[in-house]
């Protein structure tokens, strides 16, 4: 099957510093990919929509400034955690979508904000 | 409003017994429906996947799901379970309409544990 990697796929960072996720499809284009957000022991929630080309749409609740996507290319969005703090401690994991009913999922990273 | 319930949050099961796990849903219309797994270091995979035709879907790992319109159900199912099948399962919906696919909302996961 299609594959999505994260890097970093754990990281621990201060306060007050910002963080880059990168989420790439390794063997196929996806104009479209998602981001989610899984608390310790919980689901998964669908934080934004990320749009090859153009604006990231972001759910209801999502800061868009503090949670900044960038979908540059075919094979590569970003999600940057700006000024984090301990409450955006969680594990981010993205998805590629190809089409309507199928979607590739990355291992996730865990992010630790100290 | 729209959600998606696994009312089972943990189920143990030995070696060898049949699963079941249950998900109901809460939608406008049917929406697409999912099961996914997932296990620690991996991201999820998908077992098995219902948009329409026949109600008893076939997945991978020998896993199978049932939709029901008239209970708003789709349970996952395997007859033998693998201690391999320990992982977390997550029922899934998606909604139809143009410019949503692929906007996954998840329910809360039910953890399996397999003993010998």
């Amino acid at each position: 099957g299609a594959v999505v990697s994260q890097h970093p796929s754990r990281v621990i960072c201060k306060s007050g510093t910002s963080v880059k996720i990168e989420c790439r499809s390794l063997d196929f284009q996806a104009t479209t990919m998602f981001w989610y957000r899984q608390f310790p022991k919980q689901s998964l929630m669908l934080m934004a929509t990320s749009n090859e080309g153009s604006k990231a749409t972001y759910e209801q609740g999502v800061e868009k400034d503090k949670f900044l996507i960038n979908h540059a290319s075919l094979t590569l969005s970003t999600l940057t955690v700006t000024s984090a703090h301990p409450e955006d401690s969680s594990f981010y994991i993205c998805s590629a979508l190809i089409q309507a009913d199928t979607q590739y999922f990355g291992p996730g990273t865990r992010l630790t904000v100290l | 409003a729209q959600s998606v319930t696994q009312p089972d949050i943990h189920i143990t099961v030995s070696e060898g017994a049949s699963l079941e796990l249950r998900c109901n849903y809460s939608y406008g219309a049917t929406p697409y429906l999912f099961w996914y797994v997932q296990s620690p270091g991996q991201g999820l995979q998908l077992l098995l996947k219902y948009f329409s035709g026949d109600t008893l879907v076939q997945g991978i790992k020998g896993f199978e799901a049932e939709f029901k319109r008239s209970q708003s159900s789709f349970n996952l199912r395997k007859p033998s379970v693998h201690w391999s099948d320990a992982a977390e399962y997550f029922c899934a919906v998606a909604p139809l309409e143009l410019g949503s696919w692929g906007k996954l909302q998840f329910g809360a996961g039910t953890q399996v544990v397999v003993t010998p």
